[in-house]
């Protein structure tokens, strides 16, 4: 079972930020928080990962919070291909052991 | 330069057939992975390979067997094919450090 709860879905107007949010109350001390998209039906996209500091890239955003039980992802200026399903998942990272189970994820519909 | 490549990326076939999807990776990582998604778009994972070993294996009927020929290849093999295989199969891939990377999926449609 995922161990993460997002939003169903969620709407952005295009060129605002899109503010996907993630809780994830049950994280172990040696999970990430991983990012993925998914458009229409290709294959899932990495986004971003953290463990427990903020973290940016040319495509988002990450904000973990203190405690860990929730992160935010931030998409700064949303387009229309950013339309998507996106995931929260938390893992150890190891490849040994650790693997992605997916949730719902959260349908982002970015509009004109 | 494609990182996963799935062969074929459409396979329409009807019940009781048998059929094989191919995996590669040319990113170098030692483990991989099949994953299905099915009509109601959850993402479940099937199978992990590390180094051509076979380290998860979750609940899946022994109809469907994976094989690794070597590290940068995955192959799912599906013996009498039913109507409730249909999905799309993704093929993905990662490093130690964690990260994966998804192939651009097969539509399995079994008719």
């Amino acid at each position: 079972d995922a161990k993460t709860t997002q939003p169903t879905s969620m709407d952005c107007a295009e060129g605002r930020a899109a503010n996907l949010p993630c809780n994830h109350s049950t994280i172990s001390g040696n999970e990430y928080v991983y990012w993925y998209r998914q458009i229409h039906s290709q294959g899932p996209q990495y986004i971003i990962h953290g463990l427990k500091n903020n973290e940016t890239n040319e495509m988002a955003s990450l904000i973990i919070t203190e405690d860990r039980k929730s992160s935010t992802l931030i998409l700064p200026h949303a387009t229309l291909r950013d339309t998507a399903v996106y995931y929260c998942i938390v893992s150890s990272g190891s490849s040994n052991t650790g693997k992605l189970i997916f949730g719902q994820g959260t349908t982002l519909q970015v509009k004109p | 330069d494609t990182a996963v490549s799935q062969t074929p990326k459409y396979l329409v076939t009807q019940m009781g057939n048998d059929k094989s999807i191919k995996c590669e990776q040319n990113l170098g990582h030692d483990t991989m992975y099949w994953y299905k998604q099915d009509s109601k778009k959850f993402l479940k994972i099937m199978f992990s390979y590390n180094n051509k070993e076979l380290i998860i294996n979750e609940t899946v009927p022994n109809r469907f067997s994976p094989k690794s020929p070597d590290k940068a290849h995955l192959n799912l093999h599906i013996n009498s094919l039913e109507l409730g295989d249909s999905a799309v199969y993704f093929c993905a891939s990662s490093h130690p450090a964690g990260g994966w990377y998804f192939g651009p999926g097969t539509r399995l449609t079994v008719t």
